[in-house]
């Protein structure tokens, strides 16, 4: 089957720098994409990575190797509105969005 | 304006009502999904279409149909509504499916069954 694996929930500082991690296993591979998500609201795009290595966008990066199966969002300088969940997903071989459950970020002052 | 709506909002229906959730686009896109969202899972997806007459079965299609009425219109009916279909539901378009092209999503109805 296919899987994409975040943590449920972290923590962090205002100022701060976080790291979310995903990994995946899917029939297939053809990106991958991180969304912010803050509660009730719609996702929205952040990233996209399609070859190994690091994407950088203002305070932003992700990080994406293909052969590990594996990603991570860096976030810096954290803000309060960073507070929302962010959303890992892959693009199978049918180009098909195979979403993660989320991780829920939690900032404090 | 958004680009991306959906109506309603908010709707709580009782067991066995059919009802209609709609969504409308203006970013010309072909490409139309519908989504739904529980709490501790990821997104699921439920129909999705390609043009107007393209229309194709998600991971999670039973219970659900869709009507494509146009390229801006894209509708999702619950036919015999359920308590587990009970839910957040999301409506997305995309420009294209390979490569860099994200999905664009609507604000959501929150779906109730009694």
């Amino acid at each position: 089957g296919q899987n994409i694996d975040q943590p449920t929930e972290m923590t962090a500082t205002e100022g701060a720098i976080v790291q979310i991690n995903c990994t995946y296993q899917t029939s297939g591979f053809n990106g991958l994409f991180w969304y912010q998500q803050h509660a009730g609201e719609a996702p929205t795009f952040l990233s996209y990575n399609v070859l190994d290595g690091l994407e950088e966008k203002g305070r932003f990066s992700s990080f994406l190797s293909r052969s590990k199966g594996y990603s991570y969002l860096l976030l810096k300088e954290l803000q309060m509105k960073d507070s929302a969940s962010y959303l890992c997903a892959v693009k199978d071989s049918n180009y098909q969005l195979i979403w993660g459950a989320g991780t829920k970020l939690i900032i404090k002052p | 304006d958004a680009d991306v709506t959906q109506t309603p909002r908010n709707r709580i229906t009782k067991t066995g009502k059919r009802i209609m959730l709609e969504c409308s686009q203006t970013k010309g896109h072909d490409r139309m999904y519908w989504y739904r969202q529980d709490p501790g899972l990821g997104l699921r997806l439920i129909y999705y279409s390609f043009d107007v007459k393209d229309i194709n079965k998600g991971e999670i299609s039973d219970g659900y149909s869709v009507s494509r009425q146009a390229q801006a219109k894209f509708s999702l009916s619950l036919e015999s509504a359920i308590p587990n279909q009970t839910a957040l539901y999301f409506c997305a378009t995309s420009e294209k499916e390979a490569g860099p092209y994200e999905q664009y999503f609507g604000p959501g109805t929150r779906l109730t069954v009694t």
